[in-house]
C-alpha cells in the first residue's frame, strides 16, 4: 500500500532551468512532509521539509509547496545545478501517531545537464 | 556525516546463510528504524524501534529480526539468506518518534549469491 506517490521515476533539466519534482500522498492524517536527496553508493539526506500548517517552505534554491486539499506537494529547485543530479525521495509522517514512521515514495531520478 | 554509523558497508554471503547488520545511531537519538532499498524499488520500511522497544513493524519478513539494545545500538538479523534479499539496508535514527527528521546511515549492501 503506497501511501507516498512520487510518479515520475525520473526527470531530465538542463542547468539553470528550474527542476520540479512532484508527489501525492493518500493519507490525510501526514502532517509533515520532506525531501531526501540521494546520491549512489550514500544514504539519504534530508533537504527540506513543510508542515502541514504551511503551504510554502524555502531554504536557498529549494521551495517546497504543500496543496492539503489536492494532497500534492512539489519540490522546486531553482536555478537547477548538475550537482543536484540525483535521487530524490517525498516522505510523510503522522506526528500524531506513536509510531513516528517515515512512509517513502519510490524517488525521481533528477539528472540535471550542462 | 549523519552521525549515523552502518557495518559493514558490503556483506556478500551465500544462500541460506545468515547476517547480522549493525547500526549506530547519532548520540541522543532514542529512535532506530530499519529500511530495506532494492532495485527499482523506494525505501521499504521494516521495523522501528525507540529506547529499546519494538514500535513499529513494516514489510519485514519472518525470516528476518531486529533488536536495540540498552547502549541505543541496533541490529538487523537476515537468516536463511535468498537471492532476493540481494539490497541496500539503511538504519535511520531520529531524536523523538515522529517529530523530527530521520538521518540515515550510508547503508549494507548485501549481495546474495
Amino acid at each position: 500500500d503506497q501511501q507516498v506517490k512520487q510518479n515520475s521515476p525520473s526527470l531530465s533539466v538542463q542547468e539553470g532551468r528550474i527542476s520540479i519534482l512532484n508527489c501525492d500522498y493518500t493519507n490525510s492524517m501526514f502532517d509533515y512532509f520532506l525531501w531526501y536527496k540521494k546520491y549512489p553508493a550514500e544514504g539519504p539526506t534530508f533537504l527540506i521539509s513543510i508542515s502541514s500548517i504551511k503551504d510554502k517552505n524555502e531554504d536557498g534554491r529549494f521551495t517546497v509547496f504543500l496543496n492539503k486539499s489536492a494532497k500534492h506537494l512539489s519540490l522546486h529547485i531553482v536555478p537547477s545545478q548538475p550537482g543536484d543530479s540525483a535521487v530524490y525521495f517525498c516522505a510523510a509522517i503522522d506526528r500524531g501517531s506513536t509510531l513516528g514512521r517515515l512512509y517513502f515514495g519510490r524517488g525521481t531520478q533528477l539528472t540535471v545537464w550542462p | 556525516d549523519s552521525g549515523v554509523t552502518q557495518t559493514p558497508k558490503h556483506l556478500i554471503t551465500a544462500t541460506g546463510q545468515r547476517v547480522t547488520l549493525r547500526c549506530s545511531p547519532r548520540s541522543g537519538d532514542l529512535s532506530v528504524y530499519w529500511y530495506q532499498q532494492s532495485l527499482d524499488q523506494g525505501l521499504q520500511f521494516l521495523i522501528q524501534y525507540y529506547n529499546g522497544e519494538e514500535r513499529a513493524k513494516g514489510n519485514i519478513l519472518e525470516r528476518f529480526s531486529a533488536q536495540q539494545f540498552p547502549d541505543l545500538h541496533s541490529e538487523l538479523n537476515l537468516s536463511s539468506l535468498e537471492l532476493g534479499d540481494s539490497a541496500l539496508y539503511f538504519c535511520a535514527s531520529s531524536v523523538l518518534t515522529g517529530n523530527t527528521e530521520a538521518f540515515f546511515g550510508q547503508g549494507t549492501r548485501l549481495t546474495v549469491v
